[in-house]
């Protein structure tokens, strides 16, 4: 089965840094998300995008994050000054028409770790 | 979205069925019941889903009560690898792709 695949598995940066975390969704896929997992709760929708605009954000979702697509292949989620509290596991996720009778596809994760 | 309600653990004997309760009893007429699991922090993996006819795919069963207010998740043959936090979601109220998680129910399965 096709895979979305995300890089790094760990990130490990300090407060106030930047962070870019990367996804390579499923090739025909048109939409994409990101959700977040705090070590122990649940996990949270944070944004989905579609045709190069965010569709739809939740309120986690706020100035300090950013994404884009930047070619055919990325889909990219931007921390643009790190917090101690953005330390989870960070799943982007990927469908093809973004309706409610379609499964998303996720990827493994990327663990960030703020110092 | 529909909430839904789950028992926060269960355990099931390897080889035995696996039924897995979930309380929507909100859901809406046009939303579809997930059902999703995630094994030890990995990403959420799909399992099935349906709208109000029961269904059935090489991973698992999914029972819709008739008033579509609950419904089961049966995994016919459990294993050990099935030990997994599993979700069941409302979804599907608009176009949208986006899930709201529940805390789900953590199945042990033993040998």
């Amino acid at each position: 089965e096709p895979e979305v695949t995300q890089t790094p598995s760990h990130q490990v940066t300090q407060m106030g840094q930047e962070v870019i975390l990367r996804c390579v969704p499923i090739s025909n896929h048109l939409y994409f998300y990101w959700y977040r997992q705090i070590l122990g709760q649940k996990v949270e929708f944070l944004v989905s995008f579609y045709n190069n605009e965010i569709s739809e954000k939740s309120e986690i979702f706020d100035d300090q994050f950013s994404v884009e697509r930047p070619d055919g292949s990325n889909f990219t989620l931007k921390i643009r000054s790190t917090k101690l509290e953005d330390s989870a596991m960070y799943f982007c996720a990927s469908n093809w028409a973004g309706t409610g009778n379609e499964k998303l596809f996720f990827g493994s994760g990327t663990q960030l770790s703020v110092l | 979205d529909a909430k839904t309600t789950q028992p926060p653990s269960m355990d099931c004997a390897e080889g035995r069925a696996a039924n897995l309760p979930c309380n929507h009893s909100t859901i809406s007429g046009n939303e579809y019941v997930y059902w999703y699991r995630q094994i030890h922090s990995q990403g959420p993996q799909y399992i099935i889903h349906g709208l109000k006819n029961n269904e059935t795919n090489e991973m698992a069963s999914l029972i819709i009560t008739e008033d579509r207010k609950s419904s089961t998740l049966i995994l016919p043959h459990a294993t050990l690898r099935d030990t997994a936090v599993y979700y069941c979601i409302g979804a599907g109220s608009g176009n949208t792709g986006k899930l709201i998680f529940g805390q789900g129910t953590t199945l042990q399965v033993k040998p």
